[in-house]
């Protein structure tokens, strides 16, 4: 029964490689996210997407783009990974629109490591 | 865009006493204000929040106030327990987005 799920948990692979982490929410949301959290904890948001728009941290490099098959998944795919994206990526969600339900819940949670 | 300031960025406490986590924002669209607690190793949990037509809101041992004209918003803990040693953000939500602090490591000291 949980609500926001991650895969894989831990990842550790090379530079120059191409990766994905899978996140998959059953609250019914309409919208996800993909935080990054580095060393000093900062919680970075990437990207939030729902069927009508996808809205992109201009700082994100283009080597990340999010890919979702439905409105209950989102992945995130890393092209030719550097050492700077080390660090734990969190996927999120949400729903839009309805006051009575603002609340964004995470997952647990993608600790990338690039050596 | 909206901008999220959080401090203090580290607070010790002694068992028993309160701690209090400030902060403010930027952007009056926003309306909904969570705060999350990080554990080691651990996701964000959501501990309690507000929403902007409301000043206060309290579960227990931790409170949340919220003052709109100045746009700023706080938790307060009471009776701290080492268990509450963590790291908290504050957020706002601006429309579908949410803006978190840069987040307050609460050691409480038994």
């Amino acid at each position: 029964d949980t609500a926001v799920s991650q895969t894989p948990k831990y990842l550790v692979t090379q530079m120059g490689n191409d990766k994905s982490i899978k996140c998959e929410q059953n609250l019914g949301h309409d919208t996800m996210y993909w935080y990054k959290q580095d060393s000093k904890k900062f919680l970075k948001i990437m990207f939030s997407y729902n069927n009508k728009e996808l809205i992109i941290n201009e700082t994100v490099p283009n080597r990340f783009s999010p890919k979702s098959p439905d409105k209950a998944h989102l992945n995130l795919h890393i092209n030719s990974l550097e050492l700077g994206d080390s660090a734990v990526y969190f996927c999120a969600s949400s729903r839009h629109g309805l006051p009575s339900s603002y609340e964004q819940y995470f997952g647990p949670g993608t600790r990338l490591t690039v050596t | 865009g909206e901008n999220v300031e959080q401090h203090p960025s580290t607070l010790s406490v002694q068992e028993g006493d309160s701690a209090v986590i400030k902060c403010t924002y930027s952007d009056s669209a926003s309306n909904y204000f969570p705060w999350y607690k990080q554990e080691l190793g651990k996701r964000p949990q959501l501990i309690i929040d507000i929403r902007s037509n409301v000043g206060e809101k309290k579960d227990q041992r931790i409170a949340v106030t919220l003052n709109k004209t100045a746009k700023h918003f706080s938790l307060h803990i009471t009776e701290t327990q080492p268990e509450d040693s963590a790291v908290y953000f504050c957020a706002a939500r601006a429309g579908n987005q949410f803006y978190f602090g840069t987040g307050t490591s609460l050691t409480v000291i038994p």
